[in-house]
């Protein structure tokens, strides 16, 4: 059963563009919604976090938006670089109880010079 | 300064092999786990404990063991390997109500 559920599956975007990823969630007791990058060949890395009491949370180049009603939370990666080129992962958990985290399946993203 | 680490990097065996792959954070966290990455880079969580004691259990293969030592080690041990257990394998760890960080990986053949 997939409970959190990302696309595109791959994205393709120009440098300078602003790559969008979406996810999509079931689990109202979810409550901490953490993005992660992953480079070929290492371990995914923690990017960035947001919890439903905020709309959008911005990080450098890194921006959540949250929509709790939808059930939605989307990536948005402004002036995009080719050193940004990974696959990057949505995730969702239950804070209070032992973390079981739910991952999307993952978007591959390519940004091109 | 390594956060979470994990040995080997590479495992190449053959089937109905039994390996071992282990795992230390130093980061203090009461939580460590292991993730398995397959080739469509699907992350499914596999085992966790807390604390030295087991808490979440996912539908894996009891040729899957794991074992805490202590609340900084989780190693994985793999009886009787098959084609199907090739992947990636992630130790990962946190602390209670914060994010998961990953350990490099393990790319798991079996031959």
């Amino acid at each position: 059963q997939q409970q959190v559920k990302q696309s595109p599956q791959s994205l393709i975007v120009q440098k300078g563009g602003i790559p969008i990823i979406n996810c999509a969630y079931e689990n109202t007791a979810f409550d901490y919604f953490p993005w992660y990058q992953q480079f070929p060949g290492k371990g995914p890395a923690l990017l960035i976090a947001i919890r439903p009491d905020v709309s959008e949370k911005k990080e450098g180049r890194f921006t959540i938006s949250f929509n709790k009603s939808a059930k939605q939370f989307s990536l948005h990666i402004m002036d995009s670089q080719p050193g940004d080129s990974a696959t990057y992962f949505c995730a969702a958990f239950y804070s209070g109880g032992y973390q079981k985290v739910t991952f999307g399946t993952g978007t591959k993203l390519q940004v091109i010079p | 300064d390594t956060a979470v680490s994990q040995t080997p990097k590479y495992l190449v065996t053959q089937m109905g092999n039994d390996k071992s792959i282990k795992c230390e954070q130093n980061l203090g966290h009461d939580t460590m786990y292991w993730y398995k990455q397959d080739s469509k880079k699907f992350l499914k969580i596999m085992f966790s404990y807390n604390n030295k004691e087991l808490i979440i259990n996912e539908t894996v293969p009891n040729r899957f063991s794991p074992k805490s030592p202590d609340k900084a080690h989780l190693n994985l041990h793999i009886n009787s390997l098959e084609l199907g257990d090739s992947a990636v394998y992630f130790c990962a760890s946190s602390q209670a109500g914060r994010a998961v960080y990953f350990g490099p990986g393990t790319r798991l053949t079996v031959l």
